[in-house]
């Protein structure tokens, strides 16, 4: 199965400043990634679509342009927190659609902004 | 829509008894059912999945799930509990067999007693 990494597993940043999240599929060709938010001790709730190559899908009520999305090649997508705040730490994980109808989830991603 | 209902945020078994977390869905077509295990801090573990065919599915680590469409339930079952179980699981339910981009539940908590 697909080895999904994310980096950095965990990082504080001030408030205002912007933060950038990186999910790399280490030995499968993703052309879609996937973006979650989970906040402690709730589920995963989808954010959007990353799609390789055009612009990424997001869902109902995820602000686009603060939560940048670009997937330059095949193994890798970013988010970028723009301008974040402390309502936006949370614990963010990106996962790859497998071939064989299986996703494979990176290990996450802690934010938290102060 | 789809969703996900997971009823019981909290259960708590003794080591070595057997387990039952409940899941029931919405979803106008066929379902395609998961289970995932998470530990704190880390990413997601798929457990098992239903697509078709035999509606008891065996996954890993001695789990397994039925699917009944009667009921709209996908419940997990472990006969006897290890203590390494303690963790917060996740159902979730998938639009086709793009597993990437699923509705999870709320999740439950697992506690195993000595």
């Amino acid at each position: 199965g697909a080895v999904v990494s994310q980096h950095p597993s965990w990082v504080i940043c001030k408030s205002g400043t912007s933060v950038k999240i990186e999910c790399r599929s280490l030995d499968f060709q993703a052309t879609t990634m996937f973006w979650y938010r989970q906040f402690p001790k709730q589920s995963l709730m989808l954010m959007a679509t990353s799609n390789e190559g055009s612009k990424a899908t997001y869902e109902q009520g995820v602000e686009k342009d603060k939560f940048l999305i670009n997937h330059a090649s095949l193994t890798l997508s970013t988010l970028t927190v723009t301008s974040a705040h402390p309502e936006d730490s949370s614990f963010y994980i990106c996962s790859v659609q497998g071939e064989d109808t299986e996703a494979f989830f990176g290990q996450g991603t802690r934010l938290t902004v102060v | 829509a789809q969703s996900v209902t997971q009823p019981d945020i909290h259960i708590t078994v003794s080591e070595g008894a057997s387990l039952e977390l409940r899941c029931n869905y919405s979803y106008g077509a066929t379902p395609y059912l998961f289970w995932y295990v998470q530990s704190p801090g880390q990413g997601l573990q798929l457990l098992l999945k239903y697509f078709s065919g035999d509606t008891l599915v065996q996954g890993i680590k001695g789990f397994e799930a039925e699917f009944k469409r009667s009921q709209s339930s996908f419940n997990l079952r472990k006969p006897s509990v290890h203590w390494s179980d303690a963790a917060e699981y996740f159902c979730a339910v998938a639009h086709n067999t793009n597993a990437g981009k699923s509705t999870f539940g709320d999740g439950t908590t697992l506690t195993v007693k000595p």
